[in-house]
């Protein structure tokens, strides 16, 4: 999908718990994705990416899951902090070419 | 590696001049990419260039904007003049290899036209 940031989705979860942040992607035929996790001032930053070989991928203290059938992705944060709070974007290589697209966007909120 | 590095953090001129952004992005990157950042439209991408070379401009919104990127450690982009509309936090993105892989942001460029 396009990003549109009219109205950002936004996710609020209870220090400590696991959030969970999912993400629709458009084309078919993208094989490449990755979460962005942007907080306020600053760029998007990497956390995460998966190939379409796979289905779940783990990093520290984040897991990808990747549902090609009904093209779905999701971002799970165990244990969520603080620091987690921010935009979290997820983008696919869509045609396959040179760019990357951008999802819109699901602001993590965590609350105290 | 310091990242990708833009200048300037912030940058509030007056409708009708000249504001060139400038960007160095980590070295052995083969992409460089320029993107807008609004509330009203999200990320976009502007113009992106491989080893240098311009390859895809369709998102450079009008004539006023340019981009350039003279050697493989630096580029700019231009808008000339400027409006309100163009008000909008600008980054600089680069990837290593062939595209569509992890891009690398920059801290971006806070503009505001008045």
């Amino acid at each position: 999908g396009e990003s549109v940031g009219l109205h950002l989705p936004t996710l609020s979860v209870q220090e400590g718990d696991n959030s969970i942040i999912n993400c629709a992607y458009s084309n078919s035929a993208s094989d490449y994705f990755i979460w962005y996790k942007q907080e306020s001032g600053k760029g998007p930053q990497f956390i995460i990416d998966i190939r379409s070989n796979m289905d779940k991928r783990q990093g520290q203290r984040v897991t990808v899951l990747l549902n090609k059938t009904v093209k779905h992705l999701s971002l799970q944060i165990a244990a969520t902090q603080p620091g987690d709070s921010a935009v979290y974007f997820c983008a696919e290589n869509g045609n396959r070419d040179d760019k990357i697209i951008f999802g819109k966007g699901t602001r993590l909120h965590i609350l105290p | 590696d310091a990242g990708v590095i833009q200048s300037p953090r912030h940058e509030v001129t007056e409708m009708g001049q000249e504001v060139t952004l400038r960007c160095k992005p980590i070295s052995g990157h083969d992409y460089l990419f320029w993107y807008r950042q609004t509330m009203m439209r999200g990320l976009e991408l502007l113009i992106y260039f491989n080893n240098n070379v311009p390859i895809d401009d369709s998102g450079m919104p009008e004539d006023r904007f340019s981009a350039k990127m003279p050697n493989a450690s630096f580029s700019t982009l231009k808008i000339q003049p400027s409006e309100p509309r163009d008000s909008a936090v600008y980054f600089c993105a680069s990837s290593l290899g062939q595209g569509g892989e992890t891009q690398y942001f920059g801290p971006g460029t806070r503009l505001l036209v008045l």
